[in-house]
């Protein structure tokens, strides 16, 4: 089993369509979250960071549950430009070394 | 400013050379990270230096491969007696700090025939 999993999709969904991701992580000691964004061919691109409380920056809403493990991205109102591979990363107690996901899929159409 | 740069951003080499990617990170970053992404995968983890030291190499895969930073900044990543499934690309991150947001250079495509 992989430290951090995620469903890889691919998820497709038209325009203006809400859509979640999930991702979960098996290392209790794992300290902080993000969720980062690639475009193909390009390098990840920090899209949030994740707080236990969970945060919002406009469409795009993280979430995290400490006791299930459990990280969550919710995007609403779709947008082409949204098309991409979603990574969920765990940073782990010992600083510095983190673990990526192998990313979900998004493809929004119009 | 500028960001996380790296060479070469494509490298053909035949099974059993020698290769060096570079890795110049930002300005000012203290921590900086090595990966490298298969395809249909997420980056997986190499080595991580805080400063000059390697702070942890629990990833690498094997003896072949090594990473230095010697004054703190750049950073090479060595590969030796290249193999096929070496072929990847080889993607640079730096940080202000630990845990904080990690700034990806454009990465390296390694190519072993």
């Amino acid at each position: 089993r992989k430290e951090v999993e995620q469903d890889p999709g691919p998820f497709n969904v038209p325009e203006g369509a809400t859509v979640a991701f999930n991702c979960t992580y098996s290392n209790s000691a794992s300290q902080s979250f993000f969720w980062y964004r690639q475009d193909c061919r390009k390098e990840p691109k920090l899209l949030m960071s994740v707080y236990s409380s969970g945060n919002e920056d406009g469409r795009f809403t993280a979430q995290l549950n400490r006791a299930s493990q459990y990280i969550s991205l919710l995007i609403r109102d779709s947008k082409l430009s949204d098309s991409a591979t979603y990574l969920c990363v765990v940073n782990h107690l010992r600083a510095g070394k983190s673990t990526f996901g192998d990313g979900t899929t998004l493809t929004v159409k119009p | 400013g500028a960001g996380v740069s790296q060479t070469p951003s494509n490298k053909v080499t035949e099974k059993g050379k020698y290769v060096e990617l570079r890795c110049d990170p930002i300005s000012g970053h203290t921590a900086l990270y090595w990966y490298r992404q298969s395809l249909g995968q997420g980056p997986e983890f190499l080595i991580y230096f805080q400063g000059t030291g390697a702070a942890d190499d629990s990833g690498l895969p094997n003896d072949r491969f090594f990473a230095v930073r010697p004054e703190g900044s750049v950073s090479t990543l060595k590969i030796q007696r290249t193999e096929r499934g070496d072929s990847a690309v080889y993607l640079c991150a730096s940080s202000l700090e630990p845990t904080s947001e990690q700034f990806f250079g454009p990465g390296t495509r390694l190519t072993v025939l």
